[in-house]
């Protein structure tokens, strides 16, 4: 079946250091890959979204690029804040309407200044 | 605009108790789901629905009914709560955008405490 795995956490950072977060799916046919941030108290939000090979997703200076070679979709940021300070899900849907989204456990992200 | 409204935000349930999530979305989506998350376990999906009178099993569906008979509203019901219930429970809406993706729309969370 489909799945998702991300390195596990916590992600400690100081302020303007480069951040990767791994993450590498397994999935039937050509999924969607997406990356959620959930902030403190709060619900997911979508990050960024790629929905076929090489496709590069970006937001907010994040980056990840859709690698059907490696069945990998890793996130990067060239500079963290303190303000990146979140919890990063990887997620992956099949490219049907309607398809719920299967994530990954989560990495924990925190930057300090 | 309100997107994904979860009510309530908070709950502490007796083991045995029963009592129902309601989940609104005011973007006319299709279609809405429920997980749940718990630590180290990231997000698991209890039901879904894709239209107005329909439901569906996720991956952990035991202990939990829904019911979606309005379009706009999906509603999670406990019927005899346990401890293994408490948890972080999460609705979402969504939409198919042009590329194909299927973009989800998040509430808050409800906080489940089952005592």
């Amino acid at each position: 079946g489909n799945s998702v795995t991300q390195m596990e956490g916590p992600v400690t950072l100081s302020e303007e250091a480069f951040l990767t977060i791994n993450c590498t799916y397994t999935a039937t046919g050509y999924p969607s890959l997406f990356w959620y941030v959930q902030y403190p108290g709060e619900g997911l939000q979508l990050l960024l979204k790629a929905t076929k090979a090489d496709d590069k997703g970006s937001n907010k200076g994040f980056e990840a690029t859709y690698r059907k070679e490696t069945t990998s979709f890793h996130l990067e940021k060239g500079s963290v804040q303190v303000s990146d300070s979140a919890v990063y899900f990887c997620a992956l849907s099949a490219r049907q309407a309607g398809t719920a989204l299967i994530f990954g456990k989560g990495t924990t992200l925190s930057v300090s200044s | 605009n309100a997107g994904v409204t979860q009510t309530p935000k908070f709950r502490v349930l007796k083991t045995g108790q029963s009592m129902t999530l309601l989940c609104a979305q005011d973007m006319n989506h299709e279609y809405m789901y429920w997980y749940r998350q718990d630590p180290g376990m990231g997000l698991r999906l209890i039901h879904y629905s894709v239209g107005e009178g329909t439901t569906a099993k996720g991956e952990v569906p035991d202990g939990y009914n829904v019911s979606r008979l309005k379009k706009q509203n999906f509603l999670l019901g406990l019927e005899s709560a346990a401890p293994s219930q408490t948890s972080v429970y999460f609705c979402a809406s969504s939409v198919t955008v042009n590329s194909g993706a299927n973009v989800l729309t998040f509430g808050a969370g409800s906080r489940l405490t089952v005592l």
